[in-house]
């Protein structure tokens, strides 16, 4: 059974309209991560939660935010998407210092 | 920023042969992950690693913690053309710090 969930797993917008993907996870983890992957290259993280402690990377732009309502589900909202943010974004959950597990993974299509 | 450096980028074996890839960072890791992702979706775990010098396996996958702390390596044996997809080395510096920093990943194929 999926312990992480990304809903949903593909994802059109328009240029300049936001958008929000979902991550749920059954694992109890503290630890949510978001990264951002594009083609042929390494998962590149956007942001992580210790709990609701929010870890924002220096490079992340603006455009993105994240939400962390309660311990299983975790948000990014993307508020005016480019085309450069067409990507896939992974989420994925772990506890302090174990193995993190990814969800399927969202494609994110802007047109 | 830590860095990970994975290599080789790329490799093309025949069906049977083993198969080697190995991680290196500029800074120490408590934790070392080895992941496989096929086209289109999110990464599997393959194996974990959490003690220098230690050695795990998962069937024909072997992976181990180098003593300094600073590198990783995934051994494949006997591959199989469904061991096709990207393989990424990710690490932990561990204490507060949570981030989870990937390796560039290493795209195998298998030729039947």
């Amino acid at each position: 059974d999926a312990m992480v969930i990304q809903n949903p797993r593909y994802q059109v917008t328009q240029f300049g309209k936001p958008v929000t993907l979902s991550c749920s996870q059954t694992l109890n983890h503290n630890v949510m991560y978001w990264y951002q992957q594009k083609s042929s290259q390494a998962p590149k993280l956007l942001f992580h939660y210790y709990d609701k402690d929010f870890n924002n990377e220096a490079d992340t732009p603006d455009n993105f935010q994240s939400r962390r309502p309660n311990t299983s589900f975790c948000f990014l909202d993307i508020r005016s998407p480019g085309l450069g943010d067409a990507a896939m974004y992974l989420c994925a959950t772990s506890t302090v210092n174990t193995e993190a597990f990814f969800g399927q993974g969202t494609r994110l299509t802007v047109v | 920023g830590q860095q990970l450096n994975q290599s080789p980028q790329s490799m093309f074996i025949q069906e049977g042969e083993d198969v080697s890839m190995n991680c290196t960072s500029s800074s120490i890791f408590n934790t070392w992950l080895w992941y496989k992702q096929d086209p289109g979706e999110g990464p599997v775990l393959l194996i974990a690693l959490y003690k220098a010098g230690e050695l795990t396996s998962n069937g024909r996958l072997t992976a181990q913690f180098g003593i300094t702390r600073k590198d990783s390596f995934l051994n494949i044996s006997a591959s199989i053309p469904s061991d096709v997809g990207i393989y990424f080395c990710a690490g932990r510096s561990g204490g507060s710090n949570y981030k989870l920093t990937f390796g560039k990943g290493t795209l195998l194929t298998v030729n039947p």
